[in-house]
């Protein structure tokens, strides 16, 4: 089955900085990878997806990028702000099949 | 904030008990995901439920079970509670089709003492 790795598990930056998380899947045939951010206490938010006939995607500050020869993807997030702070997870589907989720990368966006 | 809402947000039961987490899906989704998540863990896959019927099962024992009623909201049922089943319970809904988001609600925190 599918296995997603992700890193690193935790990243510091200045706020303004950017912050690149990077994970890998094992199914070549998964083609749907979504970003989710979750704060302490709530339930993961859909913040960026992309789908395996796409090389990159943007919204804002948000960008991600498929490499599918490498089968890997990764999320960019410019100009950080403090409330940028959270646990981010990666995760990648095949086809209707379920989610499977990456373990996660807290980041902390000091002033 | 998305449409997806959970009930409780919180319990605690003890140890062989049974405990019914419930999910309303979000208005126009058909599909409901139901996934565990362990502290300081990415969340597992438990099932899936479209048309009232299971359609995908993670690696859970069957003590795990599930429905989905033809409103689409569904119900998450474990029996015979263990201390490892503490953890937070997060439902997903979706539209079904191919590569369709998936938006979940804020999760029920269950511990089992």
């Amino acid at each position: 089955g599918e296995n997603v790795e992700q890193h690193p598990s935790t990243l510091s930056v200045q706020e303004g900085d950017s912050a690149v998380i990077k994970c890998t899947y094992s199914d070549s045939a998964s083609n749907y990878f979504p970003w989710y951010k979750q704060e302490l206490g709530k339930g993961p938010q859909l913040i960026i997806d992309i789908r395996s006939n796409v090389g990159e995607k943007k919204d804002q500050r948000i960008a991600v990028t498929l490499n599918k020869t490498a089968k890997h993807f990764s999320l960019h997030i410019t100009e950080t702000q403090p409330e940028d702070s959270a646990v981010y997870f990666c995760a990648a589907r095949t086809g209707f099949q379920k989610l499977v989720f990456g373990t996660g990368t807290r980041l902390l966006v000091s002033p | 904030e998305t449409g997806v809402t959970q009930s409780p947000t919180h319990l605690i039961k003890t140890r062989g008990q049974q405990v019914t987490l419930r999910c309303s899906s979000q208005s126009g989704h058909n599909t409901v995901s139901w996934y565990q998540q362990a502290l300081g863990q990415g969340p597992q896959f438990i099932f899936q439920y479209y048309r009232e019927e299971e359609n995908g099962r993670g690696n859970f024992p069957p003590r795990f079970s599930g429905l989905q009623f033809p409103n689409y909201s569904s119900e998450l049922n474990v029996n015979a509670l263990e201390l490892d089943d503490s953890a937070l319970y997060l439902c997903a809904s979706s539209f079904s089709g191919l590569n369709t988001e998936a938006f979940f609600g804020q999760g029920t925190r269950l511990t089992v003492v």
